[in-house]
Parts: structure tokens; sequence; C-alpha cells
């Protein structure tokens, strides 16, 4: 069982459209963390949220942690081809010293 | 600040052969992790260790898998006896104290094994 479902897994639109990517649990985070991992890379941190109900917004990137901590939500206005990538959701259950768990990610294609 | 350095950045190997890999973290952090990513995966946990003591290993690390970091400073990861399902990318990220603390990758270093 994945402790981090992210949907959709494949995602392809065309530059110009809004999208929402998922990333949902039935546990609790102490955090959750969003990265972008191009091929051949390794992931880049986008954002930190901790706080339910907390907001992020970086430039056409808009990241919302649950009020429960158990979900979060990814969304791009306007996506440009740049925005190509694996964007993948981590969380932090918190108490010991425990790595990041990752979801299995959203494969997002922006098509010129 | 380099950031994360992994070496190599590709190995081939055949089955059966040992294989070690390298990673240096940026120099102030204590944390340094080890994943294993498959293609069309998420990062899967494999270890970290805090300073040089090792404080989690995944029970997905079989005893084939042994990591050090000797010094607190650079680590290294071996696989003894590959296996062609060993082959992945494996990611080396390090990061300061703290639960949650953002996590800094290197760009890995891929394994084929044939």
């Amino acid at each position: 069982t994945q402790l981090l479902e992210q949907s959709p897994q494949f995602l392809s639109i065309q530059e110009g459209e809004n999208l929402t990517v998922y990333c949902n649990s039935s546990s609790v985070f102490s955090s959750l963390q969003w990265y972008r991992q191009e091929p051949g890379e390794g992931p880049v941190l986008l954002v930190t949220v901790v706080t339910g109900g907390e907001v992020k917004k970086l430039k056409r990137l808009t990241f919302q942690f649950g009020d429960a901590r158990k979900d979060s939500s990814l969304h791009i206005t306007a996506a440009q081809t740049g925005d190509t990538g694996l964007y993948l959701c981590a969380g932090s259950l918190g108490g010991g010293a425990d790595g990041l768990t990752f979801g299995k990610g959203t494969h997002l294609i922006i098509q010129p | 600040d380099t950031g994360v350095s992994q070496d190599p950045r590709h190995k081939i190997t055949k089955r059966g052969q040992n294989v070690t890999f390298r990673c240096d973290p940026i120099s102030e952090h204590n944390r340094l992790y080890w994943y294993r990513q498959t293609l069309g995966q998420g990062p899967e946990f494999l270890t970290y260790f805090q300073n040089e003591a090792q404080l989690e290993k995944s029970r997905l690390l079989s005893d084939r898998f042994s990591a050090e970091r000797p010094k607190g400073s650079f680590s290294t990861l071996e696989i003894q006896r590959t296996e062609q399902g060993d082959s992945a990318m494996y990611l080396c990220a390090s990061s300061l104290v703290g639960s949650g603390s953002p996590l800094h990758f290197g760009n890995g270093t891929r394994l084929t094994v044939t």
C-alpha cells in the first residue's frame, strides 16, 4: 500500500492551460513537500507546507495543504513547456527521525 | 556551496559483481540519505545517517547492501553480488536536522546490472 497516492499519474496538456495535481493519504503528516524532477537529475524542492489549510504561491504555482494535513494539491496556472517534469510529493510523519516518504509522482507534459 | 555530488553518474556491471557509490553532501548538513528510484516511480527510502551514525534502515534494504559514513562527511553505498533487480537510480540527499527539513538531492548514480 502506497502511503502517498498521487493523481493523475500522467497528464499531458497544451501550453497556456491550467491544471491541478493531487497528493492524498490516510495518514496525518507533520509537513509535506513538493519536488520537481527532470530526467537524469535529482528532485528539486519547490515548497514545504506545514500548517493545515496553508496556501503557498510560487509564481504560477499554488500549493495547498489540507486542513487535516492528510492531503495536498498543486495548481499550475497558464502552464508553460518548462513546467514539464515529474512532480513528487513527500511527507514527513514527524516524531522520530524518519526519512521522507515519496509518492510515485505525476508525470506532466506541457505541449507547445 | 557546490550542492550534493555523487560519483559515478553511471555504472554498468555484470550480475554477481560488487559496486560502490560515493556521495558528498552539502558540507554543513549533518543528515545524509540514500534513496533508490526505478523508472516511473518515486524515490524509495533506503537508509539515513545523522553525522556518522546510521539511524534507520529500510526493510527493503537487503543484507547485500551496506552504507557507511565514517567521518560524518561523505558516504558510500556498497552493493554486493549485484542482481538484475538492483538496476535503478541511486539518489543521495542531505539536509539539516529536523523532521521535515527539505532534502537536497544529488543527480544520482544510475546502475545497470547485466
